[in-house]
């Protein structure tokens, strides 16, 4: 099956300072990518669709400018927590669609971001 | 407003068959029934979706209703490596996002 990649797959930072996040997919191309936020005990919920070439569409209540999205190619989105702060610290999924193969959508193994 | 309610939480003996349900009584004729399941500390894994017909692959077997208002989705032999949060989604074929609910935390005991 289709691979999707994130990297890193842990982070830890001080507050204030910006994280990047990688998000992959290894075999297949990816024009739409979905990034989403699980934090303990909880459901994952969906931040923002990526599109390749365009802007990034947020879900409501997500900081656009504080989780910058770009989607520059049909294999990488990157997801960047600018002046990260403790309660930033989650689990950051991305997934990726493979419109080759029925639609399925692929997830990455996910990064945990902690914020000190 | 969530689309499925799925219990909380079931258990489950190593060996014997999983059957986890899902109520999705207000789902639309162009919507398919998708199950995720996440183990812990994971991304989100694909087991399986279906329309309306019963489905099976090599991980499990999709039952839908005929009036699709509800669906079972059944491991034929869990291990403790089942155990994970199982999702069933809602949602069109098209390039919309998988919204999800809370889950099942399905608990594989020996």
């Amino acid at each position: 099956g289709a691979v999707v990649s994130q990297h890193p797959s842990r982070v830890i930072c001080k507050s204030g300072t910006s994280v990047k996040i990688e998000c992959r997919s290894l075999d297949f191309q990816a024009t739409t990518m979905f990034w989403y936020r699980q934090f303990p005990k909880q459901s994952l919920m969906l931040m923002a669709t990526s599109n390749e070439g365009s802007k990034a569409t947020y879900e409501q209540g997500v900081e656009k400018d504080k989780f910058l999205i770009n989607h520059a190619s049909l294999t990488l989105s990157t997801l960047t927590v600018t002046s990260a702060h403790p309660e930033d610290s989650s689990f950051y999924i991305c997934s990726a669609r493979d419109l080759d193969s029925t639609n399925e959508q692929f997830f990455g193994p996910g990064t945990r971001l902690t914020v000190l | 407003d969530a689309k499925t309610t799925q219990p909380p939480s079931m258990d489950c003996a190593e060996g014997r068959a999983a059957n986890l349900p899902c109520n999705h009584s207000t789902i639309s004729g162009n919507e398919y029934v998708y199950w995720y399941r996440q183990i812990h500390s994971q991304g989100p894994q694909y087991i399986i979706h279906g329309l309306k017909n019963n489905e099976t692959n090599e991980m499990a077997s999709l039952i839908i209703t005929e009036d699709r208002k509800s669906s079972t989705l059944i491991l034929p032999h869990a291990t403790l490596r089942d155990t994970a949060v199982y999702y069933c989604i809602v949602k069109t074929s098209g390039n919309t996002p998988l919204v999800f609910g809370k889950g099942t935390r399905l608990s594989v005991i020996a």
